[in-house]
């Protein structure tokens, strides 16, 4: 049974262009979280997604950035126009259920750098 | 929201030493888990522990929730154990993981 995967593991975006993360949940999981962490700080959460609803997108800049999980494939958390201080590692976490009470499980992080 | 306090920040220790890391947090909750994230950068799940005690080798944790805090105990310390140690945790009215600020542990050869 495979964990969660993240991809790219690294992504290197210059000023101005894109980024897209992708994280495919453990098997059976429909629940989706990302977290940034910045570089020295702790994890904060951005957005909670179970498939093809948004549930607390409160962790979430309110300009640029946006998430989606769709009923097939990954959940992505996309970028645009992206600036130096979004540079940080983004985990996502899934569970099987809504997650007051549950065990995440987290990917191993995608690393963006911005030039 | 609920606040996390994770003491000390940083920690420095020789192998086969003893540790003592503390959560402690504002509000009650349902759900607390300890994590450690290594020199790589991949956390690793440790306990799942919003009360009682559990140990799982040279680790265990105790969580007291009606004190509201939590305790992760390393014994016998080895190099391999450096890293960041997360504590986080989810209010009983919320469905969210909240961390701390993390504990740096380091331990020397």
């Amino acid at each position: 049974n495979a964990g969660v995967m993240q991809n790219p593991r690294h992504l290197v975006r210059r000023r101005g262009q894109e980024a897209r993360l992708r994280c495919s949940p453990m098997k059976g999981h429909s629940h989706v979280y990302w977290y940034r962490q910045l570089p020295e700080e702790g994890l904060k959460f951005m957005v909670y997604l179970q498939k093809e609803n948004i549930i607390d997108e409160s962790g979430m800049p309110k300009e640029r950035f946006s998430a989606e999980f769709p009923k097939e494939g990954p959940s992505i958390l996309r970028i645009q126009q992206v600036v130096r201080g979004d540079s940080a590692a983004y985990f996502c976490a899934s569970s099987p259920n809504r997650g007051a009470g549950e065990k995440l499980f987290f990917g191993s992080g995608t690393q963006l750098s911005v030039l | 929201g609920i606040q996390v306090e994770q003491s000390p920040p940083d920690l420095i220790l020789q192998e086969g030493a003893n540790s003592t890391l503390r959560c402690n947090f504002s509000d009650s909750v349902n759900n607390l888990q300890w994590f450690h994230q290594n020199p790589w950068g991949q956390l690793i799940n440790l306990f799942y522990i919003p009360s009682g005690t559990k140990q799982n080798g040279r680790l265990s944790a105790t969580t007291v929730a009606t004190e509201r805090y939590s305790l992760l105990y390393i014994s016998s310390s080895q190099t391999t154990d450096s890293g960041v140690y997360f504590c986080a945790v989810v209010e009983t009215s919320g469905s969210r993981l909240t961390f701390g600020e993390g504990t740096q542990l380091t331990v020397n050869p």
